[in-house]
């Protein structure tokens, strides 16, 4: 048991589809991210928020949009996915503000799209 | 770009062996390492982290040593089990608050009994 929950675990989904994912952290973090995991290449940062407010967009198309209602929850929002956007979505915590924070990671959402 | 690399994509090792994972860096500023662990479907996991300010730390069968003057640092497994079993990444934080936590693309470390 992680203290980041992610839901689902797996979805699959077409390319007119629109679809959530959806962040949980238990840990009283107030900070939290959305990370793209791709066979074979680096973790890529895709959002950032620190206090809910996005501090951070590593030029993600907006096919994809963040959402952070409060410190604990963190959406993203998919809209006409392309098949290269196939990966495990990650979703992490931090405590912003302290030094040396390490992020905590959920298991993830493996996205196919078909 | 890239900020943090690691020096080979897959690690072999008899249960028991030792084993280390090197990673190098790229920003001299870099202040603070973490190593992480990450199992088949799962998430990374926090494994052991080092500020600039040491050169060695050690925690349950781990130690990570950093190299500030070749911008190096590994992680040594004692003794592996093959639980270790995993990909191992190396990460350093960079940007405004030390958000961006960059990763190099890890090593595949397999136990062979």
């Amino acid at each position: 048991e992680t203290g980041v929950t992610q839901t689902p675990r797996h979805l699959v989904m077409g390319m007119t589809n629109k679809k959530s994912l959806k962040c949980e952290q238990h840990l009283g973090h107030n900070a939290m991210y959305w990370y793209k995991q791709s066979a074979k290449k680096p973790l890529e940062l895709m959002f950032v928020y620190n206090f809910k407010e996005q501090t951070e967009n590593n030029s993600v198309p907006s096919r994809f949009s963040p959402e952070c209602p409060n410190s604990s929850h963190l959406f993203l929002h998919l809209h006409t996915l392309q098949p290269e956007d196939s990966a495990l979505y990650l979703c992490a915590s931090s405590q912003a503000g302290t030094e040396n924070s390490p992020l905590h990671f959920g298991n993830g959402t493996r996205l196919t799209v078909t | 770009g890239e900020s943090v690399g690691l020096h080979l994509p897959t690690l072999s090792v008899q249960e028991g062996d030792n084993s280390i994972i090197n990673c190098a860096y790229s920003n001299s500023a870099s202040d603070y390492f973490i190593w992480y662990k990450q199992e088949s479907g799962k998430g990374p996991q926090f494994i052991i982290d080092i500020r600039s300010n040491m050169d060695k730390r050690q925690g349950q069968r781990v130690t990570v040593l950093l190299n500030k003057t070749v911008k190096h640092l590994s992680l040594q497994i004692a003794a592996t089990q093959p639980g270790d079993s995993a990909v191992y990444f190396c990460a350093d934080p960079q940007g405004r608050n030390n958000n961006d936590m960059r990763f190099g693309a890890g090593t595949r470390l397999t136990v062979k009994p």
